[in-house]
């Protein structure tokens, strides 16, 4: 069925380096994107969000790219910090279902000194 | 004020209690949305509200029972729960239907 999906559910990443968490998507209708980062214990947090008719957006520290051609997804984050460690959930809106989000499985970053 | 609240952090019931979870914004925001989380899982949407009224609800139970009674409030009546449904309630809202979510802390909710 239609899913938003993550290709690695765990992610190492040294503390200082710059971190890629992966999104795959399988509707080509889908024409909204977010990124959420969950801390343990809290609730999920907006990082940034893109739309279709853009491929790439920036925010501080953080890159959404987006590749419509294959449906893929992706969050870089710079020069990652501990404070970053926790877990990545891409979501997707469909125009057919507004105010639906569906979240993928989520990608769990743990960054290492 | 940028965030949603959400009352009470914790909660234990039985399977007779009756409950409210509580959840609150003040950024002008008219929809808002409860969310389940199991552990180690994504949120899954369960309503949705727009402009206080009911627009989504995902099939859910009727031992759960929304209620927005103004635009900056929603609450989340629990009644006859299972033990299956323990789980971290979430609240959400957005400017409106559609826009970034906004996420409570959630109320981590154990029923035995």
């Amino acid at each position: 069925g239609e899913s938003v999906g993550l290709h690695l559910p765990t992610l190492s990443v040294q503390e200082g380096d710059n971190s890629i968490i992966n999104c795959a998507y399988s509707n080509s209708a889908s024409d909204y994107f977010i990124w959420y980062k969950q801390e343990s214990g809290k609730g999920p947090q907006f990082i940034i969000d893109i739309r279709s008719n853009m491929d790439k957006r920036q925010g501080q520290r953080v890159t959404v790219l987006l590749n419509k051609t294959v449906k893929h997804l992706s969050l870089q984050i710079a020069a990652t910090q501990p404070g970053d460690s926790a877990v990545y959930f891409c979501a997707e809106n469909k125009p057919d279902s507004w105010g639906k989000l569906q979240f993928g499985a989520g990608t769990q970053v743990v960054v290492t000194p | 004020d940028t965030e949603v609240t959400q009352t009470p952090k914790h909660l234990v019931m039985g399977m007779t209690n009756k409950k409210s979870l509580k959840c609150e914004q003040h950024m002008g925001h008219r929809a808002m949305y409860w969310y389940k989380q199991k552990a180690k899982k994504p949120p899954e949407l369960m309503f949705v509200y727009s402009y206080e009224k009911l627009s989504i609800n995902e099939s859910v139970p009727s031992r759960f029972s929304p209620e927005c009674p103004n635009s900056s409030l929603l609450n989340l009546h629990l009644h006859a729960l299972q033990p299956e449904d323990s789980a971290l309630y979430l609240c959400a809202s957005s400017q409106v239907v559609g826009d970034e979510q906004y996420f409570g802390p959630g109320t981590r909710l154990t029923v035995t």
